[in-house]
């Protein structure tokens, strides 16, 4: 029944370990999104597909690789992880670019 | 650049105590403004868009509303259980495909 959903819900991995964090959405929107929201709860934008088609990429570290295998998952991988990579990362979708709905987050400590 | 900037950063009222949430932003071509609440550990919820100025949204307690420089979620007689922070984000015509946030407001309501 989940609309978006994301595993795991806690990650806690080494630095310099590569982890991957996968999303799935039963909307049926065309639209996902990677989200990451620091300490003090700032959501920012990292990546958007269109329909397994790349159309946001903001300035994040190569090491962060989004794929998005159909329009229902979006999937993120991050390699080499560092200190500052410790945050919640949100996955989100929508059908047309404002009302998005977001999953329960992914929750990643960096030891 | 696109902006957003909410105020109070945190807000304790009592039970019954009315108040409101300010949302200021500064955007090319205002496309739409969007409030979500977000509950510790979750993803955010999504409550209202507004895509113009004069435009009011209800739901239960909350009332939004817009004006060209910044949007009032406004609580009446507020409830423990709409203790949440209360995100705002804008999207604007020169950034294609994504939401701008604030960096929200926590509001905690005592009984």
């Amino acid at each position: 029944d989940t609309a978006v959903s994301q595993t795991p819900k806690y990650l806690v991995t080494q630095m310099g370990n590569d982890k991957s964090i996968k999303c799935e959405q039963n909307l049926g929107h065309d639209t996902m999104y990677w989200y990451k929201q620091d300490s003090k709860k700032f959501l920012k934008i990292m990546f958007s597909y269109n329909n397994k088609e790349l159309i946001i990429n903001e300035t994040v570290p190569n090491r962060f690789s989004p794929k998005s295998p159909d329009k229902a998952h979006l999937n993120l991988h991050i390699n080499s992880l560092e200190l500052g990579d410790s945050a919640v990362y949100f996955c989100a979708s929508s059908q047309v670019v404002d009302t998005q709905y977001f999953g329960p987050g992914t929750r990643l400590t960096v030891l | 650049e696109d902006q957003v900037t909410q105020s109070p950063e945190a807000l304790r009222l009592q039970e019954g105590e009315s108040s409101s949430l300010n949302c200021s932003y500064t955007v090319s071509g205002l496309r739409g403004l969007f409030w979500y609440r977000q509950d510790p550990g979750k993803g955010p919820e999504f409550l209202f868009t507004l895509y113009s100025a004069g435009e009011e949204k209800e739901k239960e307690r909350l009332k939004a509303t817009l004006t060209k420089k910044e949007s009032f979620l406004h609580i009446t007689a507020p409830k423990p259980e709409d203790s949440a922070t209360y995100l705002c984000a804008v999207y604007g015509s020169s950034n294609t495909g994504k939401l701008i946030f604030g960096q929200g407001t926590t509001l905690q309501v005592k009984p």
